[in-house]
């Protein structure tokens, strides 16, 4: 079993649709999470971070994190079309400071417009 | 923008041929990482380092060794490149300034053939 899973995709929703994205883990010891967006053909770039448990809202879009269920999601209000992108969620330890990262597959996203 | 140059962008070789990839920052930052992609596994760690010849070994370091004479060049090589290696290799950095965050490069398609 894969210590991040992801479903990924891919998801087709029409232009304005909220979007939900979603990620469980199973190593209690993740502390710190992120979301990725990537573009085809591009490296990924970094959407949101989060330490700890709640909804962090930035814009358009709200990472929540529960960690007593182990279980991230992404939302996406009033999707647009170049939201278009791969969602990858990913996540480490905070001791150490090594800053490795464990990724989920990633979620394909399509917005039609 | 990171500051990070991967070099090259794209390189197809032949099985069993030696391949190094250059990773370059400008922004005197301690930590790189190299990842590669695949489908259906997400983005994997393959090794990283914490300082000028300083690294240590990812989840999928078989078959690759690297190497950072320099703080600003972080070098992955294929000793003895093989059909499994063909994959997208990302570089990445640690930015403390902002949460101790991972920013990516914009990846190396290698193709083995």
């Amino acid at each position: 079993q894969k210590e991040v899973e992801q479903d990924p995709g891919p998801l087709s929703v029409p232009e304005g649709a909220i979007v939900s994205l979603n990620c469980t883990y199973s190593n209690s010891a993740f502390q710190y999470f992120m979301w990725y967006r990537q573009y085809s053909r591009k490296g990924p770039e970094l959407l949101m971070y989060t330490y700890s448990s709640g909804n962090k809202e930035d814009g358009r879009f709200t990472a929540q994190v529960d960690k007593s269920s182990k279980y991230i999601s992404l939302f996406i209000r009033d999707s647009q079309p170049s939201d278009s992108a791969t969602y990858l969620c990913a996540m480490r330890v905070l001791s150490g400071n090594t800053g490795k990262l464990i990724f989920g597959q990633g979620t394909t996203l399509q917005v039609k417009p | 923008d990171a500051g990070i140059t991967q070099s090259p962008r794209h390189k197809v070789t032949e099985t069993g041929t030696p391949v190094t990839l250059r990773c370059h920052q400008t922004e005197n930052h301690r930590y790189m990482y190299w990842y590669r992609q695949d489908p259906g596994h997400g983005l994997r760690l393959i090794h990283y380092s914490y300082g000028v010849k300083d690294t240590d070994k990812g989840e999928v370091s078989d078959g690759y060794s690297v190497s950072r004479s320099k703080t600003e060049d972080f070098l992955l090589t294929l000793e003895s490149a093989t059909s499994s290696q063909t994959s997208v290799y990302f570089c990445a950095i640690k930015e403390t300034d902002s949460g101790n965050t991972i920013y990516f490069g914009e990846g190396s398609w290698l193709t083995v053939v």
